[in-house]
């Protein structure tokens, strides 16, 4: 069964650190991978995805992933993390021929000290 | 564009009673959508995929008799809890994919936060 783990279920940082959550999955085949964000009290956002092409995707409010094929991974990355992005992470994934449904990881807790 | 909306956003009712929350897509079509729960302090798990014009396909584990879902048009979704009981109380999200486009992204709804007393 396909599967989606992310390693850190909670992260604590002051604001300017650098932020890196790691997501790894378990199909091999061809997937769709994506990174929402849910702020405090509202509902899912996307953040960013990968379908094809430049395994380095960027996303919205500064927000990278990087796709590594050989490690199974899509971690989140952010250079310098501000109070307003505590929230709550997760990594899905997705394949067509799975009639493109989508598997979260268990998530993470971002909390971003002022 | 690609606005997914949920009714209602809170719901409260007693035990045994059915309530039903509706999915809309605002300004695509979308012949399939899903339905995920949320626990609190949990992950999406996603309970049903609700093709339009035919029946839904439940995941594993998930009673289609308890969670009836209508999916009658190419905008509109429905999910009836049946007998509500206690621990049917969660967060309820829909998903919709633009039937128009080539990319099948998900666009997620703002949840129905179900409470059953």
């Amino acid at each position: 069964a396909q599967s989606v783990s992310q390693h850190n279920h909670h992260v604590i940082l002051s604001e300017a650190a650098s932020l890196e959550l790691g997501c790894n999955y378990s199909y091999g085949g061809t997937v769709n991978l994506f990174w929402y964000v849910q702020y405090p009290g509202q509902h899912l956002q996307l953040l960013l995805k990968y379908f094809s092409g430049d395994p380095l995707v960027k996303g919205i409010k500064g927000f990278e992933a990087e796709f590594i094929k050989s490690k199974f991974s899509f971690n989140l990355r952010k250079p310098s993390v501000q109070w307003s992005d505590t929230a709550e992470y997760f990594c899905a994934v997705s394949r067509k021929a799975a009639g493109n449904k989508l598997t979260f990881g268990g998530g993470t807790r971002v909390l971003v000290k002022p | 564009g690609a606005v997914v909306s949920q009714h209602p956003s809170w719901v409260i009712c007693k035990s045994g009673t059915s309530v039903k929350i509706e999915c809309r897509s605002l300004d695509f079509q979308a012949t399939t959508m899903f339905w995920y729960r949320q626990f609190p302090k949990q992950s999406l798990m996603l309970m049903a995929t609700s093709n339009e014009g035919s029946k839904a396909t439940y995941e594993q584990g998930v009673e289609k008799d308890k969670f009836l879902i209508n999916h009658a048009s190419l905008t509109l979704s429905t999910l009836t809890v049946t007998s509500a009981h206690p621990e049917d109380s969660s967060f309820y999200i829909c998903s919709a994919i633009n039937s128009g486009r080539a990319v099948n992204e998900q666009f997620f709804g703002p949840g129905t936060r179900l409470t059953v007393l």
